[in-house]
């Protein structure tokens, strides 16, 4: 059971260069979501999804895109990445029914943009 | 949108001596979850502890307890025997059950170290 995995786990990007972060969970969770995380900021929702097709914007969605073609994954892009998106990113999943509001969270990715 | 306030960026605290991180909300909501989660150098987010808003009993795990204050929306987190694996960054998250997707509003963090 591997839980939520990312890919990649290290990223450089040139600026506006594109790039798909691939988020997968393999425990038939429902709920997903993506998170940036930077430096005296905590983490903070970019966007999120209540199940597969579905997807909605959270605090900072600006220069980011989403999509949840199937259930066990969901894809975050940067469609001409910026310097200010540099930062770390984790998806997280959860369940609904019992022990729904533990959120499982992925190893996180590290993309810099130069 | 909630907001959760972690005053304390960094602590120490003594092996096998005892730590309290301390967190505050603000919601107008009645209905809502509190967590800890642990994030140590690998980078991985641990669930600490939860609380859930509607019991008054303060939550346990093994050395990890809370101070759920709801008047005060204060939820601190007490780590006692602390141990030399306990260093990391904790945050301190809070979930509105009745919002849609049911985000998390995470805190700033504390970095804990645990001196030998």
């Amino acid at each position: 059971n591997a839980g939520v995995t990312q890919t990649p786990k290290f990223r450089v990007l040139k600026t506006g260069q594109s790039m798909t972060l691939l988020c997968a969970q393999d425990m038939n969770h429902e709920y997903m979501y993506w998170y940036r995380q930077d430096p005296g900021m905590g983490l903070r929702l970019i966007h999120y999804s209540v199940g597969e097709g579905t997807t909605a914007k959270g605090e900072v969605p600006d220069g980011y895109n989403v999509s949840r073609l199937k259930k066990q994954n969901f894809l975050l892009g940067l469609e001409s990445a910026a310097p200010s998106q540099t930062s770390v990113y984790f998806c997280a999943s959860r369940a609904t029914g019992t022990r729904p509001y533990e959120q499982y969270f992925g190893p996180g990715t590290r993309l810099t943009v130069t | 949108a909630q907001t959760v306030t972690q005053s304390q960026p960094e602590m120490s605290v003594q092996e096998a001596e005892t730590v309290t991180l301390s967190c505050t909300y603000d919601t107008s909501e009645s209905n809502y979850y509190l967590f800890w989660y642990k994030q140590p150098p690998s980078r991985q987010m641990i669930l600490v502890i939860r609380q859930e808003a509607y019991k008054q009993q303060n939550a346990t795990e093994n050395r990890f307890s809370v101070n759920f204050q709801k008047a005060a929306k204060s939820f601190s987190l007490k780590i006692s025997d602390s141990q030399l694996g306990d260093t990391a960054m904790y945050f301190c998250a809070f979930m509105n059950l009745l919002n849609t997707g049911n985000q998390f509003y995470f805190g700033t963090g504390t970095s804990l170290t645990v001196i030998p």
